[in-house]
């Protein structure tokens, strides 16, 4: 059984905060990970994918990979209200991805 | 937004009674995935499709199965609905399995089993 695991929150910042997200994965084989922000009642849409060990940025986002430690985070950098939502992470091993239960965040104006 | 679409988007079905849950897109993806998704526990795959009429099973396979015919279309079907299949439901599609391709999902399908 594959595991990922994020901390359910919630996580509340005051706007223009950094906000961080963390999750831990079980398998070393797993090839590629996906952050994915999801609001009540949507489907879950993309913010980010890494593969490489360090850092990959995108705007307002830094997604964070170590192998090593088996942890994959998100830095959300000036935080706004329309980031409240819950985020999900998600591990791809082979031709199959595996979700956490995700985290939710609210953003305090 | 990827093209994909769920039908029905709201269904209310009684215990016993067969469902099928619809999976079009339109971007002739080779991957498409069955997820639900149920407070407590994220999204768990069902099933997925790796090409016309090629599927696997997923974590929570039991009471579904699938089938593909063509590319763009993948169905969902609870052979006899019960109460704990009672979801909402996401589609996926993916083109690819490199290590950069990620999913995109459909809009999701409310069931309530009664």
């Amino acid at each position: 059984q594959k595991e990922v695991e994020q901390n359910s929150g919630p996580l509340s910042v005051p706007e223009g905060a950094i906000a961080s997200l963390n999750c831990t994965y079980s398998d070393r084989g797993s090839q590629s990970f996906f952050w994915y922000r999801q609001y009540s009642g949507k489907s879950p849409e993309l913010i980010m994918f890494i593969y490489s060990n360090g850092d990959k940025e995108d705007g307002r986002f830094t997604a964070q990979l170590n192998k090593a430690s088996q942890y994959v985070s998100l830095l959300i950098r000036d935080s706004q209200p329309s980031d409240s939502a819950t985020y999900l992470c998600a591990v791809r091993f082979g031709n199959q991805f595996y979700f956490g239960t995700g985290t939710s965040l609210t953003v305090i104006p | 937004d990827a093209g994909i679409t769920q039908s029905p988007r709201h269904k209310v079905t009684e215990t016993g009674t067969p469902v099928t849950l619809r999976c079009h897109q339109t971007e002739n993806h080779r991957y498409m995935y069955w997820y639900r998704q149920d407070p407590g526990h994220g999204l768990r795959l069902i099933h997925y499709s790796y090409g016309v009429k090629d599927t696997d099973k997923g974590e929570v396979s039991d009471g579904y199965s699938v089938s593909r015919s063509k590319t763009e279309d993948f169905l969902l079907t609870l052979e006899s609905a019960t109460s704990s299949q009672t979801s909402v439901y996401f589609c996926a599609i993916s083109e690819s399995i490199v290590l950069a391709e990620t999913q995109y999902f459909g809009p999701g399908t409310r069931l309530l089993v009664l």
